[in-house]
């Protein structure tokens, strides 16, 4: 059974880069047919999904947020990870990585990112 | 994007009920349509996929239905460890989407 757990910065400055990292043991990241993805929640609200990377490198990203992300992969430490540019306090939530095969049935614990000065 | 519209935000039932969410498309999804469970605190926990295809291990008091732009979940006989928010969420089209959430609470 694969596993997912975040790791990151726990408070960022406003217009600062968020960074988050996603570390998946259990299984290698290179294999089988899944898209690496981010996904956050604010506080007492509902899940926005943020953009995926696949296997092969090649990613997607929500509109909403395309200008100020990117998500990459290193597949030697079988990692994928999150940038967000330009934060501000709309952008403090939990963030949550997660496996993606048609639905996501693989999530980390999620990590709260707080955007404050 | 394509909006997804759950109904009743919240709900409050007793242990033994039957609840239906419903979780509307704003537009034809065909079967590309999840449910999640979330406990406070916790990561989503995917139920059913495609509609209606029960995950490993899921009990099976849990069930979904529906294609195209209307779709039901229905816990069969409500359990005190089901009190949780449930979310519906489309994979037709990017950006995925989810629906705003069902908060179910006991009675």
């Amino acid at each position: 059974q694969v596993q997912l757990q975040e790791s990151g910065p726990g408070l960022v400055k406003p217009s600062q880069t968020l960074s988050l990292t996603c570390t998946v043991s259990g299984g290698s990241i290179s294999s089988g047919s899944y898209y690496w993805s981010w996904i956050r929640q604010p506080a007492g609200k509902g899940l926005e999904w943020i953009g995926r990377i696949y296997t092969s490198g090649s990613t997607n990203y929500n509109p909403s947020l395309k200008s100020r992300v990117t998500i990459s992969v290193d597949t030697s430490k079988n990692q994928f990870s999150l940038k967000l540019s330009s934060v501000t306090a709309a952008d403090t939530a939990v963030y949550y990585c997660a496996r993606y095969s048609g639905s996501y049935g693989d999530w980390g614990q999620g990590t709260l990112v707080t955007v404050s000065s | 994007d394509i909006q997804m519209t759950q109904s009743p935000s919240s709900l409050s039932a007793s242990v033994g009920d039957r609840v239906t969410i419903t979780c509307q498309a704003s537009q034809d999804i065909s079967n590309y349509l999840n449910w999640y469970q979330q406990k406070p605190g916790k990561a989503p926990k995917l139920l059913i996929y495609d509609a209606s295809n029960l995950e490993t291990g899921v009990p099976s008091r849990f069930s979904g239905s529906g294609s195209g732009t209307d779709f039901t979940f229905t816990i069969s006989s409500l359990q005190p460890e089901d009190i949780a928010t449930y979310y519906c969420q489309q994979y037709d089209n990017l950006p995925p989407t989810f629906g705003q959430g069902t908060k179910l609470e006991i009675k």
